[in-house]
């Protein structure tokens, strides 16, 4: 099993352009989030998915989109990216939630916006 | 949300163990203590999670004491490859946001 991968592994992008980080997870998970994390900082919470066909946002949604493809896949869209926006993209996923439901996390998407 | 506190940094050396302190003096009845490791350049992996008293697994072990405000992760005999930051977080049933702080960040020497 891969468990959660997540493409790109890196991204340099120009001041309003736009993007879609991948995310996809094999071990038949319901929930899915999208956290960031800034240099030296905890990771915060941009998005999640409790189930499939559900989005709801989390910390800090403002400037991002998500979509749940299916169970498996769960994108993050920057439509107009900013030089606040960079930072390191993680994405996780957890059977459950609640109590007893670890996330599992991917690799990370260092993205960088000039 | 229940806030933690924990130490920014700490030191050891190979073979010694380490114990982080994690401060939760608001932490509420359905609360549960969870600690998550990460590496540098990787994504958190969690680590242990208890309720009360003591809790331990294969890495490491969780103390609680009777009121709850405060933890104890302690990690038997360290080596290199504990380098890492330790976030410790409250989490509860239902939805969770995990809410990760700065974390602790552990430099293991030879």
């Amino acid at each position: 099993n891969a468990g959660v991968t997540q493409t790109p592994k890196f991204q340099v992008l120009k001041t309003g352009q736009s993007m879609t980080l991948q995310c996809a997870q094999d071990m038949n998970h319901n929930s899915m989030y999208w956290y960031r994390q800034d240099p030296g900082m905890g990771l915060r919470l941009i998005y999640y998915s409790a189930s499939e066909g559900t989005t709801d946002k989390g910390e800090v949604p403002n400037g991002y989109n998500v979509s749940r493809l299916n169970k498996r896949e769960f994108s993050l869209r920057l439509e107009s990216a900013a030089p606040s926006q960079t930072s390191v993209y993680f994405c996780a996923s957890s059977e459950g939630q609640g109590v007893g439901y670890e996330q599992y996390f991917g690799p990370g998407t260092r993205l960088t916006v000039t | 949300l229940a806030k933690t506190t924990q130490p920014i940094s700490m030191d050891s050396y190979e073979g010694q163990e380490v114990n982080i302190t994690c401060s939760h003096n608001n932490i509420a009845t359905n609360d549960y203590i969870t600690w998550y490791q990460q590496f540098p350049s990787q994504g958190p992996r969690f680590i242990i999670q208890g309720y009360k008293t003591k809790v331990t697994n294969e890495v490491a072990s969780l103390f609680i004491p009777a009121d709850r405000k405060s933890s104890t992760l302690s990690l038997p005999r360290v080596s290199l490859s504990d380098t890492a930051v330790y976030y410790c977080l409250l989490l509860n049933t239902g939805f969770q946001k995990l809410v990760f702080g700065t974390g602790t960040r552990l430099l293991v020497s030879p």
